[in-house]
């Protein structure tokens, strides 16, 4: 099975600053990688699919970038909503979905 | 309005049983996969399991495999997830969620609310 590794499984920022999270996969999965944010008690919101491509309604702030085995979120200049865990998910082609372990995004 | 609503959690002795429902509206439930993901508590999310447009065919974790069944009624535009045997480390919030399909993309929106299982005697 394919294992998709988070990094840093926290991090501290402040309102306004970039942050950039990590997402490796165990071999290639091209681009089919999805990024999303879930904020306690509630159910996962997706921000980023096919590595890149920005869902409809997420803010420009957030990006997603990357192929093969490593790819990153970033989210230029933090808004108080943004406080909250990321993870990563991919497909591998046979009906099998990975998740990240998450990076809990918590305010400096 | 696209949604997801589950229900039948609840609090079950380990070895027992428990069926769990979701209903989707505001979308063409009966033309997406569908899966089950869950959430132990403090922890991160797990594919559970998931089946086609016309259930036909169904895929599991190797965790569950053997104890749950997913199944659906696109008549009533609904998901279900019979579960037995269930263990204390089936704990979790279990969410169902639609394949989004596009491609080679497999991206889970919409996401039910959840429903919260709890196997402890």
């Amino acid at each position: 099975d394919i294992q998709m590794t988070q990094s840093p499984s926290s991090l501290s920022a402040s309102v306004g600053d970039r942050v950039t999270i990590t997402c490796r996969a165990s071999q290639s999965i091209s681009i089919w990688l999805a990024w999303y944010q879930q904020k306690p008690g509630k159910a996962p919101r997706l921000l980023i699919y096919k590595a890149s491509s920005l869902e409809s309604g997420v803010p420009s702030r957030f990006s997603g970038s990357g192929s093969g085995t490593e790819f990153t979120l970033t989210i230029r200049s933090l808004q108080p909503d943004d406080f909250a865990t990321y993870y990563c998910q991919q497909y591998n082609g046979f009906s099998r979905y990975t998740f990240g372990q998450g990076t809990k995004l918590e305010i400096k | 309005e696209v949604q997801l609503v589950e229900s039948g959690g609840g609090l079950v002795q380990p070895g027992g049983s428990l069926r769990l429902s979701c209903v989707g509206s505001g979308f063409a439930f009966s033309t997406y996969w569908m899966s089950w993901v869950r959430q132990a508590p403090g922890r991160g999310l797990e594919w559970v399991a998931n089946l086609n447009q016309d259930g036909g065919d169904k895929y599991y974790d190797d965790s569950v495999r053997g104890r749950f069944t997913i199944s659906r009624d696109n008549a009533k535009n609904s998901l279900y997830l019979e579960m037995n045997s269930l263990r204390a480390d089936d704990t979790a919030v279990y969410y169902c969620a639609t394949d989004r399909g596009d491609g080679g993309s497999h991206q889970f929106d919409p996401w039910g609310q959840g429903t919260l299982v709890t196997v402890s005697s």
